[in-house]
C-alpha cells in the first residue's frame, strides 16, 4: 500500500472510445502528477498539478485530457488515442510541487490500444 | 540536452553484492533519487543524495560525486526479492525531475 491508488489496474480500450483513469492519494499531499512509463524508456512526465492548479504540460497530445478536482483526486480523460500510446500510466504525489521530498507512486494503468 | 546513463540490465547472485551506476548531465543539480519498481508495481522511493559521500540504508547504501555527474546504488546480501528494475532520477535546477531508462537487476539462486 503505498498510499496512491489507481483504476482501473488494466485497460484495453479501441481508437475511438473514451475512456478515464482515476488516481487517489491518502498522503495529504498538494502536488500530484501523471507519467508514461513504455518499455525500457525514461518516465515521461505528463502533468503536474500543485494545489490543483496544472503547472506543466510537457507537450501532451490533446488526446490526453487531465482534470484535478481537489488535491487528492486526478483523472486522465482518453479520447481517441493511437496504439503507441499503449504504456503503463503511472500516477504520482509530493507534499509539493517543487522541492526534493521524494514522489510516491500508485501501481499504474497497463493501457493497451487496439 | 539533459540525459541520465545507466545500464539497461543487470545479473548477480543471490547473497552476493551488485553496484548499479547511473551517469548524468543535467541543467542544474538539486539531487539525485534512487527508486526501485517491482514489475507490474508502483516506483517505492529507495535513497535521496544532494551532498558527496555515501549514504547507507540496511543493505542497500547509495554514493554520490556531483563534481563527476555520478552516482551508484550498492545492494549486499542480495535476495531473490531484490529481483526489480532501479530507476536513477536527478533533480535540475528548476526541481523537474530527470528520469534514466532504469536497470533490471536479475538475481540467480
Amino acid at each position: 500500500e503505498t498510499g496512491v491508488t489507481q483504476t482501473p489496474r488494466h485497460l484495453v480500450m479501441g481508437m475511438t472510445n473514451k475512456k478515464s483513469l482515476k488516481c487517489e492519494q491518502h498522503l495529504g499531499h498538494n502536488a500530484m502528477y501523471w507519467y508514461k512509463q513504455s518499455a525500457k524508456k525514461p518516465l515521461e512526465l505528463m502533468f503536474v498539478y500543485n494545489f490543483k492548479e496544472q503547472t506543466e504540460n510537457n507537450s501532451v497530445p490533446s488526446r490526453f485530457s487531465p482534470e484535478c478536482p481537489n488535491s487528492s483526486h486526478l483523472f486522465l480523460h482518453l479520447h481517441t488515442l493511437q496504439p503507441e500510446d499503449s504504456a503503463l500510466y503511472l500516477c504520482a504525489s509530493s507534499p509539493q510541487g517543487e522541492g526534493n521530498q521524494p514522489q510516491h507512486f500508485g501501481d499504474g494503468t497497463r493501457l493497451s490500444i487496439l | 540536452g539533459q540525459n541520465i546513463d545507466q545500464p539497461t540490465e543487470m545479473t548477480a547472485t543471490e547473497g552476493a553484492i551488485v553496484q548499479i551506476n547511473c551517469t548524468y548531465q543535467t541543467s542544474g543539480f538539486n539531487g539525485l533519487f534512487w527508486y526501485q519498481q517491482h514489475a507490474g508495481e508502483a516506483p517505492t522511493f529507495l535513497s535521496y543524495n544532494v551532498l558527496d559521500g555515501l549514504e547507507e540504508k540496511g543493505r542497500f547504501s547509495s554514493f554520490l560525486s556531483r563534481s563527476k555527474g555520478y552516482s551508484y546504488l550498492l545492494l549486499k546480501e542480495l535476495q531473490m526479492k531484490d529481483s526489480a528494475s532501479y530507476l536513477c532520477a536527478v533533480l535540475d535546477s528548476n526541481y523537474q525531475l530527470i528520469w534514466g531508462a532504469g536497470t533490471k537487476l536479475i538475481i540467480k539462486p
